[in-house]
């Protein structure tokens, strides 16, 4: 069947740094995505991957394994804006998003 | 980049009336739309699949009867939820696919339902 996994809860502190882990078995694969989610809010677009390697967009940046079945999203300078729900999606081979359950960033001054 | 609007942004109606909802896609045709349930602290549930033109793809567990698909258009596609009850108080949200396939689905920005 098709999963994705990812952490239910992270805490973070302002100004540091920290790593979302997503792993994912798909029928097929057409990228990796990461999207946060404020409460209340739909998901915005934070980074694709399908090659893989590191994706650096300021502050984010996303790294893919295919061989693994692995990403992680890294956010940098933590800033009390960054407390949201992460979503990892993988797109299946019929270009389907399968969406993990998300996780929970709490940043702490 | 693209843009999708989605119509109401909150909505309260009373158990057993019906609620439509709508989902635009503003700069681009959307020959796929796809349609969403969120739970509160809960990840998106996939609904259903719209595609223009023809029937949607409903998931497993989805009542097709209850929550009828119409994607008339390529720039349009409704859920309604017919005969509400508080149980489907839920944030319903949509999105459709860029026009390459490979870069990320567009979101709508979500309804807010509340069956009272």
């Amino acid at each position: 069947g098709q999963n994705i996994d990812q952490p239910t809860e992270m805490t973070a502190t302002e100004g540091a740094i920290v790593q979302i882990n997503c792993t994912y078995q798909t029928s097929g694969f057409n990228g990796l995505f990461w999207y946060q989610q404020h409460a209340g809010e739909a998901p915005t677009f934070l980074s694709y991957n399908v090659l893989d390697g590191l994706e650096e967009k300021g502050r984010f940046s996303s790294f893919l394994s295919r061989s693994k079945g692995y990403s992680y999203l890294l956010l940098k300078e933590l800033q009390m804006k960054d407390s949201a729900s992460y979503l990892c999606a993988a797109m299946d081979s019929n270009y389907q998003l399968i969406w993990g359950a998300g996780t929970k960033l709490i940043i702490k001054p | 980049g693209a843009v999708v609007s989605q119509h109401p942004s909150w909505v309260i109606c009373k158990s057993g009336t019906s609620v439509k909802i709508e989902c635009r896609s503003l700069d681009f045709q959307a020959t796929t739309m796809f349609w969403y349930r969120q739970f509160p602290k809960q990840s998106l549930m996939l609904m259903a699949t719209s595609n223009e033109g023809s029937k949607a793809t409903y998931e497993q567990g989805v009542e097709k009867d209850k929550f009828l698909i119409n994607h008339a258009s390529l720039t349009l596609s409704t859920l309604t939820v017919t005969s509400a009850h508080p149980e489907d108080s839920s944030f319903y949200i949509c999105s459709a696919s860029a026009p390459d396939r490979n870069t990320e689905a567009f979101f709508g920005q979500g309804t807010r339902l509340t069956v009272v």
